[in-house]
């Protein structure tokens, strides 16, 4: 099962303008990860945001976490049509023992035109 | 250093075969974890190896099983597939430094396969 909602599901905007995704989960986290899939392939990953950071920027992404409220967002600012593809937030919950278990949201479709 | 790679790429069955994937981590990645990918539930967890041990199993039936070897290669098999199998199969790898800490997952390209 799914940890969670992204919203929203599809987002179309043009050239040079702001993408915002949001998305929610359901249980405690080790770490929130952004990945980004282009039609199908492999997962590309952006950013790791850890439960004890609150705000995290890699080049043109930024990314926030609020864990009182168990949703993150990434902001892709001055969008290029590159960027489009399907952006997907991935939950890393606390195991006992450890372990890496990604528990994945619904995804975003952006699309980005010219 | 060479991404995680799987092979094969693409593969076509019939319903009641079996398959084998295979999946080769970064190297000096010690942790493999497999995803299912279908439009209708996204994507779902398999199982996780880290060691030659299945550290972690998501809610999937005993016909989906996987194995790490000592180079941390890994391998997952499917037996007595199912239309329902269809889908992308992803890997992943990470260093897994120290439990709790949580790690980033580097995917590979994905195996697609088609159940006819």
């Amino acid at each position: 099962s799914q940890q969670g909602e992204e919203d929203p599901q599809a987002l179309s905007i043009q050239e040079g303008e702001n993408a915002t995704m949001n998305c929610s989960y359901k249980t405690s986290i080790n770490n929130l990860q952004w990945y980004r899939q282009n039609s199908g392939r492999g997962l590309v990953h952006l950013i790791l945001i850890r439960s004890n950071e609150r705000e995290k920027h890699s080049g043109r992404l930024r990314v926030t976490l609020d864990t009182s409220k168990k949703s993150s967002s990434l902001l892709i600012t001055a969008s290029r049509a590159a960027d489009t593809a399907s952006y997907f937030c991935a939950t890393d919950a606390l195991i006992t023992g450890g372990g890496n278990k990604l528990t994945f949201g619904t995804g975003t479709q952006l699309k980005v035109e010219l | 250093k060479a991404g995680v790679t799987q092979t094969p790429r693409y593969l076509i069955k019939t319903r009641g075969q079996q398959v084998t994937l295979s999946c080769s981590p970064i190297s000096g990645h010690r942790s493999v974890s497999w995803y299912q990918q279908t439009p209708g539930q996204g994507l779902q967890f398999l199982f996780e190896y880290f060691s030659e041990t299945q550290r972690n199993k998501g809610n999937f039936p005993g016909r989906f099983s996987g194995r790490q070897f000592s180079n941390s290669r890994s391998e997952m098999n499917v037996s007595t597939l199912e239309l329902g199998d269809s889908a992308l199969y992803l890997c992943a790898s990470s260093l897994r430094l120290s439990i709790g800490s949580g790690d980033t997952q580097y995917f590979g390209p994905g195996t697609r396969l088609t159940v006819l």
